[in-house]
């Protein structure tokens, strides 16, 4: 069935540092890619998506480019801020199901 | 814009016991779901809505039961409380799957914390 796998977490980093989490999916048919943030005691919020290959969902600094040939979406950012800190989580929906399938998460924390 | 509103946001209960836990979205979106998680084990469907009228079993449906009461309402129910369902609970709801449906995110609420002792 459709899944999406992120990298493990938690990822710890210097404010300023450059930032990748690497998420890959299974999809029986052709996804459109998220990547939703949860920030401590909050609901999962969306960041950015993707609908179709080659496109790029960017938002408040991240980025993610949607690649078919590697069914990859890693989520980037040039510069992290303490305020990034949070739990991130790849997701895809296709349209042969009702539901979202997500990633596991990975917990970003970043350091003064 | 509310989005989806969860209600309550914490609640205590001990074994045994029973509740409901009330979502209602103001989006008009046709699918409703609710999710359980818990600490590393990410996002967990319990049951789903695709539409009024109809609900499906998730991942995690075990000790669980829902009722979409309208278009704008889905209620998650506890029967007989179990210290296992200590989590944090999640409904989002999202445009139906059909064009362009399927393109769009869900929307979260704020989640419900749930301590069973």
């Amino acid at each position: 069935g459709d899944s999406v796998t992120q990298m493990e977490g938690p990822v710890t980093l210097s404010e300023e540092a450059f930032l990748t989490i690497n998420c890959t999916y299974t999809a029986t048919g052709y996804p459109s890619l998220f990547w939703y943030v949860q920030y401590p005691g909050e609901g999962l919020q969306l960041l950015l998506k993707a609908t179709k290959a080659d496109d790029k969902g960017s938002n408040k600094g991240f980025e993610a480019t949607y690649r078919k040939e590697t069914t990859s979406f890693h989520l980037e950012k040039g510069s992290v801020q303490v305020s990034d800190s949070a739990v991130y989580f790849c997701a895809l929906r296709t349209y042969n199901n009702n539901d979202m399938r997500f990633g596991a998460g990975t917990r970003l924390t970043v350091k003064p | 814009n509310a989005g989806v509103t969860q209600t309550p946001k914490f609640q205590v209960l001990k074994t045994g016991q029973s509740m409901t836990l009330q979502c209602a979205q103001d989006m008009n979106h046709n699918s409703m779901y609710w999710y359980r998680q818990d600490p590393g084990m990410g996002l967990r469907l319990i049951y789903y809505s695709a539409s009024e009228g109809t609900t499906d079993k998730g991942e995690v449906p075990n000790g669980y039961n829902v009722s979409r009461l309208n278009k704008r309402e889905f209620s998650l129910r506890l029967e007989s409380a179990a210290p296992s369902q200590t989590s944090v609970y999640f409904c989002a709801s999202s445009e139906a799957r059909r064009d362009p449906g399927w393109r769009q995110p869900q929307h979260f609420g704020d989640g419900t914390r749930l301590s069973i002792l």
